[in-house]
Order: C-alpha cells, then sequence, then structure tokens
C-alpha cells in the first residue's frame, strides 16, 4: 500500500510565523497536489505540481516538489489565521486513483 | 448545480440499519471517487468511476460497501449492516478524465452510527 506520510500532524503557531509542512512518500508519483480543507467542507484544491524540483507560488504559499518526485512541502510565510485549516497532499497512484496523506491540521492564533 | 452535491448532509442510524449516500457529481466530469474521513484525519480511498470502465473498488473496507453509478452520473455508496466504526464522513469528488485535472470535492455526508 502505497503511504504518504505527513509532518507535523498538528501545528500551532503565532499569527506572522513561517512555517513549512511537508509530504514523504517511498514511491515515486507522476503528480502531486496540495487541499486545504476548513471545517464542514471538503478539501479544496491549492496547486499540482508534476515535475521533479517545481516550485509554485500562491501569494504567501510555496510549494516544492522534490527532484525524485516522492517528496513535496509547503512553506506558508507571515501565516494569518485565515490560514487556519487541514492540509492534505495528494499523489497520483497509477493512471487516475489520488490517494491522500496523513494531513496536517494547522492553527494560526491572532 | 455548479458544484459536487451530496445528501443526506448529515445521518444518524442504529448500528444494523443500512443506509444509503447520494453524490452528483458536476456536469461533464466523467471521473467520481468517493473517500472516507475518520474526524480529523486524512482521506481514506473507497472507489472510483470512470465513464463505462469497471469501477475500481479496491478500496472498499468490507462486503458490507458497495457503490453503483448510474448512467455515468449520479453515484450511491451503501454500507449494510451498519458497525460504529463506520461512522465518518463520507466524501465525494468528481474530475474530467484525467490525472492531473482538478478534484472537485462535496461537503461531504457525516454519518453516526450508534
Amino acid at each position: 500500500t502505497q503511504l504518504l506520510e505527513q509532518s507535523p500532524q498538528f501545528l500551532s503557531i503565532q499569527e506572522g510565523e513561517n512555517l513549512t509542512v511537508y509530504c514523504n512518500s517511498s514511491s515515486v508519483f507522476s503528480s502531486l497536489q496540495w487541499y486545504r480543507q476548513e471545517p464542514g467542507e471538503g478539501p479544496v484544491l491549492l496547486v499540482t505540481v508534476v515535475t521533479g524540483g517545481e516550485v509554485k507560488k500562491l501569494k504567501r504559499l510555496t510549494f516544492q516538489f522534490g527532484d525524485a518526485r516522492k517528496d513535496s512541502s509547503l512553506h506558508i510565510t507571515a501565516a494569518q489565521p485565515g490560514d487556519t485549516g487541514l492540509y492534505l497532499c495528494a499523489a497520483a497512484s497509477g493512471t487516475y486513483k489520488y490517494i491522500f496523506g496523513t494531513g496536517t491540521r494547522l492553527k494560526v492564533l491572532a | 448545480g455548479a458544484g459536487v452535491s451530496q445528501s443526506p448532509s448529515n445521518k444518524v442510524t442504529e448500528k444494523g440499519k443500512d443506509v444509503e449516500l447520494r453524490c452528483d457529481p458536476i456536469s461533464g466530469h466523467t471521473a467520481l471517487y468517493w473517500y472516507r474521513q475518520s474526524l480529523g484525519q486524512g482521506l481514506e480511498f473507497l472507489i472510483y468511476f470512470q465513464g463505462n470502465s469497471a469501477p475500481d473498488k479496491s478500496g472498499l473496507p468490507s462486503d458490507r460497501f458497495s457503490a453503483e453509478r448510474t448512467g455515468g452520473s449520479v453515484s450511491t455508496l451503501t454500507i449494510q449492516r451498519t458497525q460504529q466504526e463506520d461512522s465518518a464522513v463520507y466524501l465525494c469528488a468528481s474530475s474530467r478524465d484525467r490525472v492531473g485535472n482538478t478534484i472537485y470535492f462535496g461537503e461531504g455526508s457525516w454519518l453516526t452510527v450508534v
């Protein structure tokens, strides 16, 4: 069974701090996605990365796909309370099936 | 509607009863997924439908779980003889036909088995 391990599992930080969330696997993936989920809602896609070493930026969020396409990181600069939520990575297994990571629950305190 | 629609949003059922959860995907999306999410956890893959192809049922946890998709659109996830460990949020998602396309999720059906 392919697994995506995320770390840390929980993170509570003050507004304005920086943080990095990691998504690791022993498998190679054709693409990897990051989602954010808020309570009572389904996950919402933030970004898709497909090329080893690729870096994408979305405002204060920076996403990186590992060179070997086995891992990824999400870095948030100057976190805001609105960044609070569950962050999930997901990777394509085979041609269509997405498996999801274990999740990182982030709380940003004002 | 514009998004993935799921019903019911909340369901409380007695242990041993059967439940049906419905998903109405985005129009034109050929791929449909069911995932299960326990409280505060990641998503567990259950089943995948793609067009008229045979579904990938490899994630269904037991033979009490089944799903069908009629006419390539609406899907129903059925859980027979529910158990307390079935309590979770059941999320449906749809996408266009290939990996890399955005997966759009519904808001989920929260199932509580008492």
